[in-house]
């Protein structure tokens, strides 16, 4: 498998522009997660998936934020409009449903770069 | 909300062993994890604890005490490649899958 897949890698945006990043979780995965991390706040959850469904967006900043799983092999988390403070690394993570835990751990994608100015 | 606590860095030589210490204050607990990042890269998964006691992966080993809220992660014979951050995570909850992850701590080996 060629792992959880993000794209684009890099990208640098104007503010007020929308932004829409990608992810393609590994075949098989229950549980895919968006997660964002900067210097700062270090890893933070915005938003995670079971069977394509949202489970918790608690973590989600304001309603410039929206992700959609629509179906098990893709999803998109989409910053509109995007701001400054909105740059950090997003990665995207997906999971095998173990028992009462992710005891199989996350397998992380490459994360996307975001920088906006 | 979650409290997880890790020291910021440590450094040490080439072949020596370091312990980095996590201590967590969480609404539930469902199990600790240890993540490792590279620069630039993303985290990889490490370790996962849920009862008390140690764990043995190779070179790597994790130990767990609940009633202490208490992990370590120890990482013997040190290579340069071990140079990384390491993320310690916690599920609060019984088939909550999501985690809260510490701020890591930056590992330097040095020759």
């Amino acid at each position: 498998d060629a792992g959880v897949i993000q794209s684009p890698r890099h990208e640098v945006t104007e503010m007020g522009q929308e932004v829409t990043l990608r992810c393609k979780p590994i075949s098989g995965h229950d549980y895919l997660f968006w997660y964002r991390q900067t210097m700062m706040r270090g890893l933070e959850l915005l938003i995670y998936f079971n069977n394509n469904v949202p489970i918790d967006d608690s973590g989600m900043p304001e309603d410039r934020f929206s992700a959609k799983m629509p179906n098990a092999s893709f999803s998109t988390l989409k910053i509109q409009p995007s701001e400054p403070r909105d740059s950090a690394v997003y990665f995207c993570a997906s999971s095998l449903e173990g028992t009462e835990a992710p005891i199989y751990g996350y397998t992380f994608g490459s994360g996307t770069r975001l920088t906006v100015v | 909300g979650q409290n997880i606590d890790q020291p910021t860095e440590m450094t040490a030589t080439e072949g020596a062993i370091v312990q980095i210490n996590c201590t967590y204050q969480t609404s539930g607990f469902n199990g600790l994890f240890w993540y490792q990042q590279h620069a630039g890269e993303a985290p990889t998964f490490l370790s996962y604890n849920v009862l008390d006691g140690l764990e043995e992966k190779g070179r790597f080993s994790s130990f767990l005490s609940r009633s202490k809220g208490y992990s370590y992660l120890l990482l013997k014979e040190l290579q340069m490649k071990d140079s990384a951050s390491y993320l310690c995570a916690v599920s609060a909850r019984r088939f909550d899958y999501k985690l809260s992850f510490g701020a890591g701590t930056t590992v330097t080996v040095r020759a």
